[in-house]
């Protein structure tokens, strides 16, 4: 059965520093992957997705993400984090069986930003 | 564009009682998800909609949980009775058919 793991349940980095999240999938196939934010009280907000082509995907707030297929895995990344990063992230997949678009998340990252 | 909206935000209620929540689409998504979010896990899949017809609720608890999409845009969830382990968030998301889903912000439920 296809599932998502996030190793890492809290991360703390400081503001100005990279920051890796990391996620792992179990899946027959290569899924749809996806990574969601989620600030407190809010709900989950798109950075980026993966279906296919370039591994190396951008998304939106100077987030990347990269499809290593040999690794089962989709880390996310960010070269310098801001303060206002400090949240909740989800890495998710999905995959499409007829009209069935089931997505499985991942138990997310918290991830804390010191000054 | 406007966003997928929900309502309400926060709810507060007894065991036993019931409660529903609103969920209203992005204009033109077909699809629509209903999920479950409990303190400290990732969005769990209660059920999604084709239009007003029903494409997976394997997971949904059918002897205390239904949902209803009658005219193809706003749905329903309803919980009769509710359980304290029914207390999480609930994320309602739309998609164009079966592409990227976006989330409302989603209701709090506390089941006291």
């Amino acid at each position: 059965a296809q599932s998502v793991t996030q190793p890492d349940i809290h991360i703390t980095v400081s503001e100005g520093a990279s920051l890796e999240l990391r996620c792992n999938y179990s899946y027959g196939a290569t899924p749809y992957l996806f990574w969601y934010v989620q600030s407190p009280g809010q709900g989950l907000q798109l950075l980026l997705k993966y279906f296919s082509g370039d591994t190396l995907v951008q998304g939106i707030k100077g987030f990347e993400a990269e499809f290593k297929r040999s690794q089962s895995s989709f880390n996310l990344r960010k070269p310098s984090v801001h303060w206002s990063d400090a949240a909740e992230y989800f890495c998710a997949l999905t995959y499409l069986c007829y009209n069935n678009n089931d997505m499985r998340f991942g138990a997310g990252t918290r991830l804390t930003v010191k000054p | 564009e406007a966003g997928v909206a929900q309502s309400p935000r926060y709810k507060i209620i007894e065991k036993r009682q019931s409660v529903a929540f609103w969920c209203n689409p992005i204009s033109g998504h077909a699809t629509l998800y209903w999920y479950q979010q409990i303190l400290g896990q990732g969005p769990k899949l209660l059920i999604q909609f084709q239009n007003n017809g029903v494409v997976d609720d394997s997971q949904l608890p059918k002897d205390r949980f239904s949902a209803e999409r009658l005219k193809g845009v706003d749905s329903t969830l309803k919980i009769q009775p509710a359980k304290l382990e029914d207390s999480a968030v609930y994320l309602c998301a739309s998609s164009f058919g079966t592409d990227t889903q976006y989330f409302g912000p989603g209701t709090r439920l506390t089941v006291l």
